[in-house]
């Protein structure tokens, strides 16, 4: 099966810009979780998608959205880019919900966005 | 919230067995322990993860004291290939506010 797939792979964007990602899960999975990682920070959870509802939320301000599509691909939405948002954007899918008991998620190779 | 403690680097000669501790004392009964591992800013990849038991797979074994308030990742012949970035996960939170929780991770450095 493929793996995990995440486009782009890089982005530059200037502030106040918006920027959209993209995530395709491993064929059957029906669950993506998208991940904010920062050297400062580390990896912070973002939301998860099961079944093209939002099914889990992290603690990020409402400029990050994300939606899920019938064929369980995944765009994530940043809107009115910030400084601060220069991360890796990492995906993941899961055959279920990944907080349901022992689920195991594979990550993507993530999108590394730069804003300046 | 369960939160996991990790040391943040570790050194271990190649050939040898990796013993990766975690603190996570406050988890609860029903949470599970993930390990996963991350090379050079690739996404994280999955080790292994366990409720009460030892658990072990072809990659490493888990050992989870019986309070379950720590567990030990083994890898047992490490290879230079191991060098990584190595994370305990719980999972915090309750309703729609639940999340995997990654902690700062473990440096593994495998010495040739």
């Amino acid at each position: 099966k493929a793996g995990v797939t995440q486009t782009p792979r890089y982005l530059i964007k200037t502030r106040g810009q918006q920027v959209t990602l993209s995530c395709s899960p491993i064929s059957g999975h029906r669950s993506v979780s998208w991940y904010q990682q920062t050297p400062g920070q580390g990896l912070q959870f973002l939301f998860e998608y099961f079944s093209e509802t939002q099914r889990n939320k992290g603690n990020f301000p409402g400029r990050f959205s994300g939606r899920q599509f019938s064929n369980s691909r995944s765009e994530m939405n940043v809107s009115t880019l910030e400084l601060g948002d220069s991360a890796l954007y990492l995906c993941a899918s899961s055959d279920q919900i990944i907080l349901t008991s022992g689920r195991t998620q594979y990550f993507g190779p993530g999108t590394r966005l730069t804003v300046l | 919230d369960a939160k996991t403690t990790q040391p943040p680097s570790m050194d271990c000669a190649e050939g040898r067995a990796a013993n990766l501790p975690c603190n996570h004392s406050t988890i609860s009964g029903n949470e599970y322990v993930y390990w996963y591992r991350q090379i050079h800013s690739q996404g994280p990849q999955y080790i292994i993860h366990g409720l009460k038991n030892n658990e072990t797979n072809e990659m490493a074994s888990l050992i989870i004291t019986e309070d379950r308030k720590s567990s030990t990742l083994i890898l047992p012949h490490a290879t230079l290939r191991d060098t990584a970035v190595y994370y305990c996960i719980v999972r915090v939170g309750g309703g729609s506010a639940r999340q995997l929780t990654f902690g700062s991770g473990t440096q593994l450095t495998v010495l040739p």
